[in-house]
């Protein structure tokens, strides 16, 4: 079974610097889909970046960036000029891309809670 | 183009009563899930379900819990004799189809407090 471990409980940046959230991941598997969700206090499951494992180039949308490390089986999000929307709980997410089996379950991690100070 | 609706956002029971979660997928959406997110957790798969189908209950307790994606209406998830380690955020989430990493999209979520 797939696992995804996020290492860091909290974390804290000031506003407009650079933050990097960890993840890390065990899987047998080489085809799979990685996702960083974000739920803000309204507890909302927001999408915040997707990666594909096939894909060696990393996932890019706006001032959010991964750095996807597959033979390390590392997934982490960064988080540029951050602003104090961005504060709330960053989840890392795994899911299979094999045709057969349970390719529709999302297996996340236990979450990041990220402060951004003003 | 509205996403996807849970209702209600809030719900109150006393141990013993039952439990009724909806869930609305987005337009288009023919694929439901639902995920249980107990305090200081993730979110954990409970159940994929497709119009009529039970495709995978498997991370659904085996007693007291059950989902329903009629052909009309939402999406059901049921609890029966509510317990206090029931008390959870429970979210729903849809997709237009099961495969191909189509993200999932997930509703606001009910969250379900055992008095």
């Amino acid at each position: 079974a797939q696992t995804v471990t996020q290492s860091q409980p909290e974390m804290s940046v000031q506003e407009a610097e650079t933050v990097t959230l960890s993840c890390t991941y065990d899987t047998s598997e080489s085809d799979y889909y990685l996702f960083w969700y974000k739920q803000p206090p309204s507890r909302q499951m927001i999408l915040v970046i997707r990666q594909e494992a096939y894909k060696q180039q990393n996932a890019t949308e706006n001032r959010f960036s991964v750095n996807f490390q597959k033979a390390a089986k590392s997934f982490s999000l960064k988080i540029s000029d951050s602003q104090l929307g961005d504060a709330a709980m960053y989840f890392c997410a795994y899911r299979s891309a094999n045709s057969g089996g349970s390719n529709y379950k999302l297996t996340f991690g236990k979450g990041t809670l990220l402060t951004v100070n003003p | 183009n509205a996403g996807v609706m849970q209702n209600p956002r809030h719900l109150v029971r006393r141990r013993g009563q039952e439990a009724r979660l909806r869930c609305s997928p987005m337009k288009g959406h023919s694929h439901v899930y639902w995920y249980r997110q107990l305090p200081e957790e993730g979110l954990k798969f409970m159940v994929y379900l497709q119009k009529e189908n039970i495709i995978d209950e498997s991370g659904m307790p085996k007693e007291r819990f059950s989902a329903e994606f009629p052909k009309e209406g939402p999406s059901i998830l049921r609890i029966q004799q509510v317990v206090r380690g029931d008390s959870a955020a429970y979210f729903c989430a849809s997709s237009p189809l099961d495969r191909g990493g189509q993200p999932q999209h997930f509703g606001d979520g009910t969250r379900l407090s055992i008095l």
